[in-house]
């Protein structure tokens, strides 16, 4: 069965830091991707999304990911982290590229933002 | 332009009684999905619609939970009998028919049922 793990709980950074977000899934083929946030009392919003081709792909808000095959990984990254990240964030798979198909989301990384 | 809209935002109900949820979602968006948020937890997928037909209804956990799209739009969660276990947000997420190829689901903001 489709698996996604996000390992970190959660994480807090400084702002103006870097970060990663880390995303392993477990199919055998290769499942379309993506990346949700969620603020408080809010539902998902899309941030990037890999169906195929180009493996780093960019994002809305400065966010990127990038897919490698060999890891099974779909991690998340921002260069330089604004207050305004702070929020939950989850990775999806799915095996119909959101369409057809339910997406199976990790249990979430909740992202705190220092001053 | 709209979005996914979800009502009510907030519900409360004793245990033992009835509620109905509702989703509108975005128009022309043939693809309907609802999902139940526990706290603290991702989203976990409850049942499929492509228009009016349910197409996949295996994650709904009892017999209890019923969902309905009849026109193909609006679409309707209904919870019989709730117990404890049955609060958490619920999340409505529409797309549009991958038939130019796979599509990102939109999410409403959810409504949060509280069972006493």
């Amino acid at each position: 069965a489709q698996s996604v793990t996000q390992p970190d709980i959660h994480i807090t950074v400084s702002e103006g830091a870097s970060l990663e977000l880390r995303c392993n899934y477990s199919y055998g083929a290769t499942p379309y991707l993506f990346w949700y946030v969620q603020s408080p009392g809010q539902g998902l919003q899309l941030l990037l999304k890999y169906f195929s081709g180009d493996t780093l792909v960019q994002g809305i808000k400065g966010f990127e990911a990038e897919f490698k095959r060999s890891q099974s990984s779909f991690n998340l990254r921002k260069p330089s982290v604004h207050w305004s990240d702070a929020a939950e964030y989850f990775c999806a798979v799915s095996l119909y590229g959101g369409s057809q198909g339910n997406l199976i989301f990790g249990k979430g990384t909740k992202l705190s933002v220092k001053p | 332009g709209a979005g996914v809209s979800q009502s009510p935002r907030y519900k409360v109900a004793k245990r033992g009684q009835d509620v109905a949820l509702r989703c509108d979602p975005i128009s022309g968006h043939v693809s309907l999905f609802w999902y139940q948020q526990a706290l603290g937890q991702g989203p976990e997928f409850l049942t499929y619609f492509q228009n009016e037909a349910q197409l996949d209804k295996s994650g709904l956990p009892s017999d209890r939970f019923f969902a309905e799209r009849p026109e193909g739009s609006v679409s309707t969660l209904k919870i019989q009998r709730t117990q404890q276990e049955d609060s958490a947000v619920y999340l409505c997420a529409s797309s549009p028919k991958g038939g130019q190829g796979p599509q990102p689901q939109h999410f409403g903001d959810g409504t949060r049922l509280s069972i006493l």
